[in-house]
C-alpha cells in the first residue's frame, strides 16, 4: 500500500545551519505531496506542497522538490532559526477521490541559538 | 476565518466508559476527516465525510468508534467501551473542493487518555 518514510529524528542544529529532513515514498498513480509543521501545543499547519512531478513548492524559507524518479520529497531551507524547532511531517495524498492524507511518522527538529 | 476548532482539548476517562469529541470546521468546507495521532507516530486516518454523507472508513475505525456529521456542519466522534489502546491524540482536518488543489486544514486535537 501507499506509504511515507522520513528520517529518524531527532535533528539537532546550530542556528544558520542547512537543513534536509529525507522523505520517501511508495504509491500507486500519482500523489500531491506535502509536508506538514507541527509547533509545540499547536495543531499540525500545512507548510508546502507540490502536485506533479518536477514542482517545487516553497514557504518560509522552506523548498521541496517532487522527484518521481527517486520518488522523494525531501525538505531543505538554507538557513534554520529557533522558531523552526518543532516537529516536520512528510506526506501523501493518494490521487483517487478518498483524498486521505498519508503521513510520516515525523522528524523532530531542534534549533539551538 | 476562525480555523478548525476541536472540543474537549484534553480528556481523562476510565477504561470502559463512553466519551465524544467534537470538531467544528472552517465555515463551507465541504470534507472534514477524522485522524488518529500515537506518541512518536504521525497521523493515521480514520474517516471522513462529504457534506453530511460519511463517504470512507479506515480498518482502524472498529465497531466501538462512531463518527456523525448531522448537517454538514460540525462532526462528533464517539468511542464506546474505551480501551487504553484508544489512548491518543484525535484530530479533525476540513477542506474545500477536491483533486490537486485540496488543502485540509487541521484543528488543534483532542487529547484523550484512557486509565
Amino acid at each position: 500500500g501507499d506509504s511515507v518514510t522520513q528520517m529518524e529524528g531527532p535533528v539537532t542544529l546550530s542556528e544558520e545551519a542547512f537543513l534536509t529532513i529525507n522523505c520517501t515514498y511508495t504509491a500507486t498513480g500519482y500523489p500531491s505531496l506535502f509536508w506538514y509543521v507541527q509547533y509545540p501545543g499547536e495543531g499540525l499547519q500545512l507548510l508546502l506542497k507540490a502536485t506533479k512531478a518536477d514542482d517545487k513548492g516553497s514557504n518560509k524559507g522552506f523548498e521541496a522538490t517532487y522527484r518521481k524518479e527517486t520518488t522523494s520529497f525531501h525538505l531543505e531551507k538554507g538557513s534554520v532559526q529557533v522558531s523552526d524547532s518543532a516537529v516536520y511531517f512528510c506526506a501523501l495524498r493518494y490521487g483517487g477521490s478518498q483524498g486521505n492524507l498519508i503521513f510520516g511518522k515525523g522528524t523532530k527538529l531542534s534549533v539551538k541559538p | 476565518d476562525t480555523g478548525v476548532s476541536q472540543n474537549p482539548r484534553h480528556k481523562i476517562t476510565k477504561r470502559g466508559q463512553n466519551v465524544t469529541f467534537r470538531c467544528d470546521p472552517i465555515s463551507e468546507h465541504n470534507r472534514l476527516y477524522w485522524y488518529r495521532q500515537t506518541l512518536g507516530q504521525g497521523p493515521e486516518f480514520l474517516t471522513y465525510f462529504q457534506n453530511e454523507a460519511q463517504l470512507e472508513k479506515s480498518r482502524l475505525l472498529s465497531d466501538r468508534f462512531s463518527a456523525e456529521r448531522p448537517k454538514g456542519s460540525f462532526s462528533t466522534l464517539e468511542i464506546q467501551r474505551t480501551e487504553q489502546g484508544d489512548s491518543a491524540m484525535y484530530l479533525c482536518a476540513s477542506s474545500l473542493g477536491t483533486g490537486t488543489q485540496e488543502t485540509q486544514y487541521f484543528g488543534p486535537g483532542t487529547r484523550l487518555l484512557v486509565l
